[in-house]
């Protein structure tokens, strides 16, 4: 079964700087998509920035970008020139791209981040 | 831009009550899902329907029943409320022609049994 890895419960950053979410998963499928949400205190949650496994390419969605090392099993969120309004809860999450599956998916438990003035 | 709506946002209920949360959604999606959210858990999937017509569990389903009531809604009902359920409940939708496509979420609805 697959599993989604989230190791940094908190993290901080002082607004406008640079910082890195780490995202590890484990699965024996080779075709998958991983996702990025946020999830601000109103609760809502908000897909950030999607990663289709057969791309090479890293996902870019505007100051959000991910480090996808297939090899490794990682999928990171980077977010540049950080604002207030970045503080959120976000989830790293995998979804299969089999059908068996009926697109469930595997959530990792979430980091914190703070946003500091 | 409906999305997916929730009702009730909020509920109270005592041990031993029954009730049930709506959901519906307007993106003509086929798949649908019911998770519970609780500190320090994550999202855990309680219930799911790929399609109109089915239902299957997901990790946490005792205590739940749902009912895919036609393409739109997915109702997610509690027989005999109990404490531990105690949590914030989400509902998701997804479009089940492709796999790329994320779940879009309702805003949730915060339980608590006393």
């Amino acid at each position: 079964a697959q599993t989604v890895t989230q190791s940094q419960p908190e993290m901080s950053v002082q607004e406008a700087e640079t910082v890195t979410l780490s995202c590890t998963y484990d699965t024996s499928e080779s075709d998958y998509y991983l996702f990025w949400y946020k999830q601000p205190p109103s609760r809502q949650m908000i897909l950030v920035i999607r990663q289709e496994a057969y791309k090479q390419q890293n996902a870019t969605e505007n100051r959000f970008s991910v480090n996808f090392q297939k090899a490794a099993k990682s999928f990171s969120l980077k977010i540049s020139d950080s604002q207030l309004g970045d503080a959120a809860m976000y989830f790293c999450a995998y979804r299969s791209a089999y059908a068996g599956n009926n697109r469930k998916l595997i959530w990792g438990l979430g980091t914190s981040l703070a946003v500091n003035p | 831009n409906a999305g997916v709506t929730q009702t009730p946002k909020f509920q109270v209920l005592k041990t031993g009550q029954s009730m049930t949360l709506q959901c519906a959604q307007d993106m003509n999606h086929n798949s649908m899902y019911w998770y519970r959210q609780d500190p320090g858990m994550g999202l855990r999937l309680i219930y799911y329907s790929a399609s109109e017509g089915t239902t299957d569990k997901g990790e946490v389903p005792n205590g739940y029943n749902v009912s895919r009531l036609n393409k739109r809604e997915f109702s997610l009902r509690l027989e005999s409320a109990a404490p531990s359920q105690t949590s914030v409940y989400f509902c998701a939708s997804s479009d089940r022609g492709r796999t790329n496509q994320p779940q879009h979420f309702g805003d949730g609805t915060r339980l608590s049994i006393l």
